[in-house]
C-alpha cells in the first residue's frame, strides 16, 4: 500500500522556538493534509493543501506543498504549551474508484514552558 | 454542532469476549471509516461506506472483525473473539463526499480498548 514516511518520529522544543516537520511518500498525491491529535482525543484537520507548490498558512502554521508532490511540509512557529501532539501528515490515494486516507507515522511533539 | 460520537469511551475486556463498537457520524456525511490506532502501526483504515454500503474492508484484519452501517446514522465495530493483540485504540470518522479526494475527515474522540 501508499507509504508516507514523516519525520522527526518526536521532537522536544522550548517554548517560543520554531518547529519544522516534513513528510515524503514515492507515490504522487493529488492532496496533502496535515492533521494534530491531542492527548486522549481524535485527530483534527489542520491545514489541507491541493495544488503543488502551494504555501498556505492557518495563524502560526504553514504548510507547503512540495513541487515534485511527492512531499510536504509543515511549520510551527513561537512555538506555545498547547501545541502538544502529535502531526500526521495524511493523503488519499485512489483505490479502485474511490480514494482512501494513509496517514504518516506521526511527529510527537513536546514543548516545554 | 455535534461531531462523530463513539462509544464507548474506553473498554477492557477479557480474551475471548466480543466487543461491539458504536458511531454515529456527523449528520449529513455520506462517508464513515473505521480506522485503528496503535503505537507501532500507526493510523490503519479498517474499512470505510459510502452511503451506508462498504466499499473497501481491505484492512480488516481477519475474519473476527465486522463492520455494519444499517443506516446514515449508526455504525458498528465488532470483535468476536477479542484477542490482546486487538488492544488498541479505535477512532470513527466521518466525511461530507462519498470517495472524496479532498481527506477532510472528522475523527470521534476514539474507544480505547485493552483485551487481558
Amino acid at each position: 500500500g501508499q507509504q508516507l514516511n514523516q519525520s522527526p518520529q518526536s521532537m522536544f522544543i522550548q517554548e517560543g522556538e520554531d518547529v519544522s516537520m516534513n513528510c515524503t511518500s514515492s507515490s504522487i498525491f493529488n492532496t496533502w493534509l496535515w492533521y494534530k491529535q491531542d492527548p486522549g482525543e481524535g485527530p483534527v484537520l489542520l491545514i489541507a493543501l491541493y495544488k503543488a507548490g502551494e504555501l498556505t498558512s492557518n495563524g502560526r502554521l504553514t504548510a507547503q506543498f512540495g513541487i515534485t508532490r511527492k512531499d510536504s511540509f509543515l511549520n510551527i512557529s513561537a512555538s506555545i504549551p498547547s501545541d502538544v501532539g502529535i502531526y500526521f501528515c495524511a493523503g488519499p490515494f485512489l483505490s479502485g474508484s474511490n480514494y482512501k486516507l494513509t496517514f504518516g507515522k506521526g511527529t510527537l511533539l513536546t514543548v516545554n514552558p | 454542532d455535534a461531531g462523530v460520537i463513539q462509544s464507548p469511551r474506553h473498554e477492557v475486556t477479557e480474551m475471548g469476549q466480543e466487543v461491539t463498537l458504536r458511531c454515529k457520524p456527523i449528520s449529513g456525511h455520506n462517508s464513515l471509516f473505521w480506522y485503528r490506532q496503535t503505537m507501532m502501526r500507526g493510523l490503519e483504515l479498517l474499512i470505510y461506506f459510502n452511503n451506508n454500503v462498504p466499499i473497501d474492508d481491505s484492512g480488516m484484519p481477519e475474519d473476527r472483525f465486522s463492520a455494519k452501517m444499517p443506516n446514515a446514522s449508526f455504525s458498528t465495530l465488532k470483535i468476536q473473539p477479542s484477542e490482546p493483540r486487538d488492544s488498541a485504540v479505535y477512532f470513527c470518522a466521518s466525511s461530507l463526499k462519498a470517495g472524496s479526494n479532498t481527506g477532510e475527515l472528522f475523527f470521534g474522540e476514539g474507544s480505547r480498548l485493552t483485551v487481558l
